[in-house]
């Protein structure tokens, strides 16, 4: 059971906007900084966003990332089928040290 | 580019050890932290440790699930990160990746390699 709790699946159909949430503690979500993973069927994680709302080149300003007391948000607009992916929550704690969400499964209708 | 290559997953006895290894290239590997996830068949990520860049001393740490057990080390001459495994448990069955920190200890993960299979069976 991890400290950063996602909800376990998230659908919408193609062109329409997902909200993804991961949910903390004011000791943990509240005084860190929240990373975002998409993985692929298959493949490595990949950052899609870091310090809670900042992207990494070549990620597609439709992935955005939010953060508010103790809950943090990825939010995907204009869907396309190739987002079908499982999607992952992270953070450093002070003394958990690496966490990550238990991961979220967005279905594309 | 930056590459991150796994190496050294294996079928393995339970007790018995493994060192896994992360062979990178492109970037200046000792001024970066690596780190250690593995995921579990049909699971979630999970952290098990990193190893500091040399500007921290290139110390380590590992998840209290797997201290005492395992350690991570690095040769910066060879741009090579390690994972050793000892006492193998079933319950460490899973891909481990080998990542790179960045922004530099942040807790994000902005590379990745492939991921080598670890599979803790009798």
């Amino acid at each position: 059971q991890s400290v950063l709790t996602q909800p376990p699946s998230v659908s919408a159909a193609p062109g329409q906007k997902v909200s993804i949430s991961c949910s903390g503690t004011s000791s943990n979500i509240g005084n860190n900084y929240i990373s975002w993973y998409q993985q692929l069927p298959g493949t490595a994680p990949k950052l899609l966003i870091y310090d809670n709302n900042k992207r990494p080149s070549g990620i597609p300003d439709r992935f955005s990332g939010s953060k508010s007391g103790t809950s943090a948000t990825l939010a995907i607009t204009g869907l396309q089928t190739g987002d079908e992916a499982d999607y992952y929550c992270g953070m450093w704690h002070t003394s958990l040290r690496g966490v990550f969400g238990g991961g979220t499964k967005l279905t594309v209708l | 580019e930056v590459q991150l290559v796994e190496s050294g997953g294996a079928l393995v006895q339970p007790g018995r050890s493994l060192r896994l290894s992360c062979s990178a290239s492109g970037f200046t590997f000792g001024d970066y932290a690596m780190s250690w996830v593995r995921q579990a068949p049909g699971k979630g990520l999970e952290w098990v440790g990193f190893v500091r860049g040399k500007a921290y001393g290139g110390t380590s740490e590992s998840a209290a699930s797997v201290k005492g057990r395992f350690s991570i080390s690095r040769d910066d001459s060879r741009s090579i990160a390690y994972l050793q495994m000892n006492s193998l448990k079933t319950d460490d069955t899973a891909v481990y990746y080998c990542c790179r920190e960045w922004p530099h200890y942040s807790g994000s993960y902005d590379s990745w390699g492939q991921g080598t299979l670890v599979t803790v069976s009798s």
